[in-house]
């Protein structure tokens, strides 16, 4: 009964270092979202997917990247950390893109020194 | 004016007392609705969704009003486990979901 599953839970970087945040879902869900949520803020919308091999930019799509080649994969790149990147980041997925609930993994604590 | 407002509270709440959220949005071809519980630390959960009739799952009841274009949501009989941040989540006729910056409930002992 996985869900969505990350990895790391938690990683410190340095500054310009690069990393991959890890989202996997078993749910055989075509839609896939990664989100950063700061503190005290609302969750922003950085990239999406409404399938294998097709990505769009959400809100805060700048220093990141993603990439879709499986229906359960959907890991996000970050290239040349910097501090304001220091976030939590949650991925989830969805049967149906807006209409349908969103499951949620339990999120990536990443710190840029 | 943001996508999905909502009130960040806290609402500082005796445990037994009925408490209530409302979350505004500003587009009205905005079709699915729902509310999220967030604890802290951890990620959102579905706690229901909306319905133009309106709702209810056991002590939480859940409203939309599509003229005035808010949602809301009522818990009755408060319990401690209720304490939590509360997350509106609106899709404005997309892939997307917006979401609220939500509000924080505390239930006193």
């Amino acid at each position: 009964n996985a869900g969505v599953t990350q990895t790391p839970k938690f990683r410190i970087l340095k500054i310009g270092q690069s990393m991959t945040l890890q989202c996997t879902q078993d749910m055989n869900h075509n839609y896939m979202y990664w989100y950063r949520q700061d503190p005290g803020m609302g969750l922003k919308l950085i990239y999406y997917s409404v399938g294998a091999g097709i990505t769009d930019k959400g809100e805060v799509p700048n220093g990141y990247n993603v990439s879709r080649s499986t229906t359960e994969d959907f890991p996000l790149r970050l290239e040349l950390a910097a501090p304001s990147q220091t976030s939590v980041y949650f991925c989830a997925s969805s049967s149906e893109g807006g209409l349908e609930t969103q499951y949620f993994g339990p999120g990536t604590r990443l710190l840029v020194l | 004016r943001k996508e999905v407002e909502q009130d960040p509270g806290p609402f500082n709440v005796p445990e037994g007392a009925t408490v209530a959220f409302n979350c505004t949005y500003s587009n009205s071809a905005s079709q699915s609705f729902f509310w999220y519980r967030q604890d802290c630390r951890k990620e959102p959960k579905l706690l229901m969704s909306v319905y133009s009739s309106g709702n209810e799952d056991g002590r939480f009841t859940a409203q939309l009003n599509r003229a005035s274009q808010y949602i809301s949501l009522l818990i009755r009989d408060s319990k401690l486990s209720d304490s939590a941040t509360y997350l509106c989540v609106v899709n404005p006729r997309s892939y997307k979901y917006i979401f609220g910056t939500g509000t924080r409930l505390k239930v006193l002992a």
